[in-house]
C-alpha cells in the first residue's frame, strides 16, 4: 500500500536554482493538494486540483506552479529557488471533498541557501 | 476567503487535565471540519472529521469535537490527557463543494507527566 508518495525527501537548492517534487498516489484520488509547513505558521495551501487537467491557486502560490496531466501524479515545480521557500512541504490526497479521510505524504524537506 | 483561527497556539497541560482546543473559521456555505494531529517526528493523521449529522463528533484516542454553526466553530475536547497526546493539532476546513482545504496554524500541546 504506497498511498501517497513523495520525492525527493531531502534537498538543498542553491538561489535561482529550479526543481520539481514529485507526488503519485495509488489510490485513484480526485483531490489532490501541496501545503508548506513552517514553524508556528501551520499548513498553508499552495496549490491544489480538484482532477486530472484541472489546478488551482491555494494561500501561497507565488513561487510555484504545478501540472496534473494524469490522476496519479501532481508535481510542484519551483521556478527561481529563494531562501523564503524554505520549508516542508507535503503532499496530500483524497478521493472526494465531502469528508474522506485525506492521505498525506511524508513529506520533503527544502533548503535554498 | 476562507480561513481558519486556532486561538490557542502553546497548551501546556499536567496528566488528567482537561481539555479543549478553539477552533474558528470564516466560511458561509456548507463545511466539512477535520481535527490533525501531528506528533513529533511524524505526520499528520487524522483525529476525527464532521461532514453531517450529529454535530458532536467523536475521534480516536479519547477526542471529540462539536460543531456549532452559528458560532463558526468546531472546539477539539479530551477529558483527560496523557503525556502521550503532547503533539501539535491542526484544525481544518473544507467548502462542501470546492475542494479547497484549508489548515490552521496549530496549537502545541505539551502535557507534564
Amino acid at each position: 500500500n504506497a498511498g501517497v508518495t513523495q520525492t525527493p525527501k531531502f534537498r538543498i537548492l542553491k538561489i535561482g536554482q529550479s526543481m520539481t517534487l514529485q507526488c503519485a498516489q495509488d489510490m485513484n484520488h480526485n483531490y489532490m493538494y501541496w501545503y508548506r509547513q513552517d514553524p508556528g505558521m501551520g499548513l498553508k495551501l499552495i496549490y491544489y486540483s480538484v482532477g486530472a487537467g484541472i489546478t488551482d491557486k491555494g494561500e501561497v502560490p507565488n513561487g510555484y506552479n504545478v501540472s496534473r496531466s494524469t490522476t496519479e501524479d501532481f508535481p510542484l515545480r519551483l521556478e527561481l529557488a529563494a531562501p523564503s521557500q524554505t520549508s516542508v512541504y507535503f503532499c496530500a490526497s483524497t478521493q472526494t471533498s465531502t469528508g474522506n479521510t485525506i492521505y498525506f505524504g511524508e513529506g520533503s524537506w527544502l533548503t535554498v541557501v | 476567503a476562507q480561513s481558519v483561527s486556532q486561538h490557542n497556539h502553546h497548551v501546556i497541560l499536567s496528566e488528567a487535565a482537561s481539555l479543549e482546543l478553539g477552533c474558528n473559521y470564516s466560511y458561509g456555505g456548507t463545511v466539512n471540519l477535520f481535527w490533525y494531529v501531528q506528533y513529533p517526528g511524524q505526520h499528520l493523521q487524522l483525529l476525527l472529521k464532521y461532514f453531517s449529522g450529529d454535530p458532536l463528533v467523536k475521534g480516536i484516542k479519547g477526542f471529540e469535537a462539536e460543531f456549532i454553526k452559528s458560532k463558526f466553530s468546531f472546539n477539539l475536547r479530551k477529558p483527560s490527557v496523557q503525556w502521550s497526546d503532547t503533539a501539535e493539532y491542526f484544525c481544518a476546513v473544507n467548502e462542501g463543494t470546492g475542494g479547497k482545504l484549508i489548515f490552521g496554524q496549530g496549537t502545541t500541546l505539551q502535557v507534564k507527566p
